[in-house]
């Protein structure tokens, strides 16, 4: 997805912080997404924020959002081996979730 | 398991030949999405199709095509296909149109390797 940008790859090791990054390009969006896809797997929405809101917090997840920068970024407290995957952030345009090329997360030990 | 299925799972054809990929949406969800996955190309939006009307379009190529059918199952057509075919393709469905608060679910994919 050309309106989304991700870094591409990121190691962390186990039991660090993992910070993703994001920016996105419609500032009309609704939601910001974050989704996960493990190895042989579909996506699985991870969080979402509301365009209102400036952090939500779920367990070991916080996304921030800066609005005026156009910025998403989703941390993962205590990272573990079971977080490598692939994260995508997303926001909706139109009918539809427009996708960064996703950033492929390596935790390692 | 998200209750989106997808088959087949792995496809490998021949240049210029066509291919139907299936795609059986969560219970209740009137919406389907078809995305393709690719290396070069990342996660790129297809299609979408609401109770059995095309809702919106995304990157598709003319050679391909999809439906929805009465019974909200969907297909996706690649005809004439080319090497760059080579991808991921998923479908994910949701309960309304729009998917404002991220509730697609995903199959798993059916991965098409063109030779």
């Amino acid at each position: 997805g050309e309106d989304v940008e991700q870094s591409l790859f990121l190691s962390v090791r186990e039991g660090d912080s993992s910070v993703i990054n994001c920016t996105y390009t419609d500032s009309s969006s609704t939601y910001l997404y974050w989704y996960k896809q493990e190895p042989g797997a579909g996506l699985q929405l991870l969080t979402y924020i509301f365009s209102n809101m400036d952090m939500k917090q779920d367990q070991r997840l916080t996304v921030l959002l800066n609005k005026k920068d156009k910025h998403l970024s989703l941390r993962i407290a205590d990272t573990q081996t079971g977080d490598s995957a692939i994260y995508f952030c997303a926001e909706t345009n139109d009918y539809k979730l427009s996708f960064g090329a996703g950033t492929t997360v390596t935790v390692r030990a | 398991d998200s209750g989106v299925t997808q088959t087949p799972k792995h496809l490998i054809t021949a240049t210029g030949q066509r291919v139907t990929l299936r795609c059986s949406p969560r219970s209740g969800d009137l919406s389907v999405y078809w995305y393709q996955q690719s290396l070069d190309q990342g996660l790129q939006f297809l299609i979408q199709y609401y109770n059995g009307e095309e809702r919106a379009k995304g990157n598709i190529l003319e050679r391909f095509s999809a439906q929805q059918f009465p019974d909200l199952h969907s297909e996706l057509n690649l005809s004439s296909l080319e090497l760059g075919d080579s991808a991921l393709y998923f479908c994910a469905s949701s309960v309304g149109t729009q998917p404002n608060t991220g509730e697609l679910f995903f199959g798993e994919g059916s991965r098409l390797t063109v030779l």
